[in-house]
């Protein structure tokens, strides 16, 4: 069965310090890979993915995830972190398992806290 | 603007009511998902539909019922079966086709469910 999983329910650190948000995933295949940010009672924003190419993916307010075939992860990553960036953050993989119907598999969140 | 719009915000619901939730989305996606979203579990998905009148069940689709009679509109009704119903609900839609697969879903902002 296809998976995602993000083993820290909480990540804190420092303004300008660096970031990184951990995500591993199980599938068959090759996976497509998702970031995803949320700020209180609000959707989701779309951050970043990985479908093919290059193994660094640049994404949307300086984010970055660095995907890793042998060690099966896609780490989310910042060079410096703001306060701003403060909210939860989900990995996601697409489902190839049930067919081309688009589904995504989550993780189940981590907080990101930014403090001054 | 285009984009997804999820009505109401909030939303109360009485012990044995049945309440519907409205997501209608102007992307001219052909796919559309509704996810629950409950404190430490992520997302869970509930029904997706890929087409107009056609839809599945998600893995939680016990209690909830959901139509598509047009492209742009897939609402959700939760029923008085679903007995733990308070959550986040978040509508999704994603282009179908190819490129399901390596195209990112957008969210709406979401709709959250007490039971009073």
């Amino acid at each position: 069965a296809q998976s995602v999983a993000q083993p820290e329910d909480q990540v804190n650190v420092a303004e300008g310090n660096p970031l990184t948000v951990k995500c591993t995933y199980s599938v068959s295949g090759n996976p497509y890979l998702f970031w995803y940010v949320q700020y209180p009672n609000r959707g989701l924003q779309f951050l970043l993915k990985y479908i093919t190419g290059d193994n660094l993916v640049k994404g949307s307010y300086g984010f970055e995830a660095e995907f890793n075939k042998s060690q099966t992860s896609f780490h989310l990553k910042k060079p410096s972190a703001l306060v701003s960036d403060s909210a939860l953050y989900f990995c996601a993989v697409r489902d190839l398992g049930s067919g081309n119907t688009g589904k995504l598999i989550f993780g189940q969140g981590t907080t990101l806290q930014v403090k001054p | 603007d285009g984009g997804i719009t999820q009505s109401p915000k909030y939303l109360f619901r009485k012990e044995g009511q049945n309440v519907t939730l409205s997501c209608e989305q102007n992307l001219n996606h052909d796919a559309m998902y509704w996810y629950r979203q409950d404190p430490g579990q992520g997302l869970r998905l509930i029904y997706y539909s890929q087409i107009v009148n056609d839809f599945q069940k998600g893995d939680i689709a016990e209690g909830y019922s959901v139509s598509r009679e047009k492209k742009e509109s897939f609402p959700l009704t939760v029923t008085s079966a679903q007995k733990n119903p308070t959550a986040f609900y978040l509508c999704a839609s994603s282009p179908k086709g190819q490129g399901i697969s390596n195209t990112e879903a957008f969210f709406g902002q979401g709709t959250r469910l007490t039971v009073v």
